[in-house]
């Protein structure tokens, strides 16, 4: 079965430092992989995807994401963070139903904060 | 821009009460998801719909049903709510394919 792990509950960082997020897989055949971003009482904003080409993938806001298949990885990337990237981010790969159709699995999120 | 609406953002019902949560998106996608987020356990699908009136289970879909009579509008029904089931509740949509899905500001659900 296809999974996606968050392996850090919270990451902390400086304001102006870069900030990784790290995100792993499991998936059978090629991988579909997505970033969402939540903040606080609102719903999850789609950040950016992955499904084939460049390794590394430009989305909203700055941040990017590299694809690492050795190592199953999707890890989310900013060069300089933002006191407003403070939020939720979740990872999430795709997965099928019967029928073809097709879901997404998400991880269980990871807390940024970042701190003046 | 992609707007997913939710009736409602906040709701309080009693155990056993029969509770419906509206969606309603304006892109008109093809797919239709609700999901439940609850901490720690990021989001887990309870039902899809990739037509009006087809639907498919999800990964959490018992005590749950759904209806989509129109192509914009998805509701999920609660038949007899239970304190278990007190959780935010997102709702999103999305065109065929790979494309990604948008969601709506979720409904923060307290069953007591």
């Amino acid at each position: 079965a296809q999974s996606v792990a968050q392996p850090e509950d919270q990451v902390n960082v400086a304001e102006g430092n870069p900030l990784t997020v790290k995100c792993t897989y499991s998936v059978s055949g090629n991988p579909y992989l997505f970033w969402y971003v939540q903040y606080p009482n609102r719903g999850l904003q789609f950040l950016l995807k992955y499904i084939t080409g460049d390794n590394l993938v430009k989305g909203s806001y700055g941040f990017e994401a590299e694809f690492n298949k050795s190592q199953t990885s999707f890890h989310l990337k900013k060069p300089s963070a933002l006191v407003s990237d403070s939020a939720l981010y979740f990872c999430a790969v795709r997965d099928f139903f019967s029928g073809g159709y097709n879901k997404l699995i998400f991880g269980a999120g990871t807390r940024l904060a970042v701190h003046p | 821009d992609v707007k997913v609406t939710q009736s409602s953002r906040y709701l309080v019902k009693r155990t056993g009460e029969k509770v419906f949560l509206e969606c309603v998106q304006d892109m008109d996608h093809e797919n239709m998801f609700w999901y439940r987020q609850d901490p720690g356990l990021g989001l887990r699908l309870i039902y899809f719909s990739y037509d009006v009136k087809m639907k498919e289970k999800g990964d959490i879909p018992e005590g749950y049903s759904v209806s989509r009579e129109k192509k914009e509008r998805f509701s999920l029904i609660l038949e007899s709510a239970s304190t278990n089931q007190t959780s935010m509740y997102l709702c999103a949509s999305r065109r065929e394919g790979n494309q990604p899905q948008h969601f709506g500001d979720g409904t923060r659900l307290s069953i007591l």
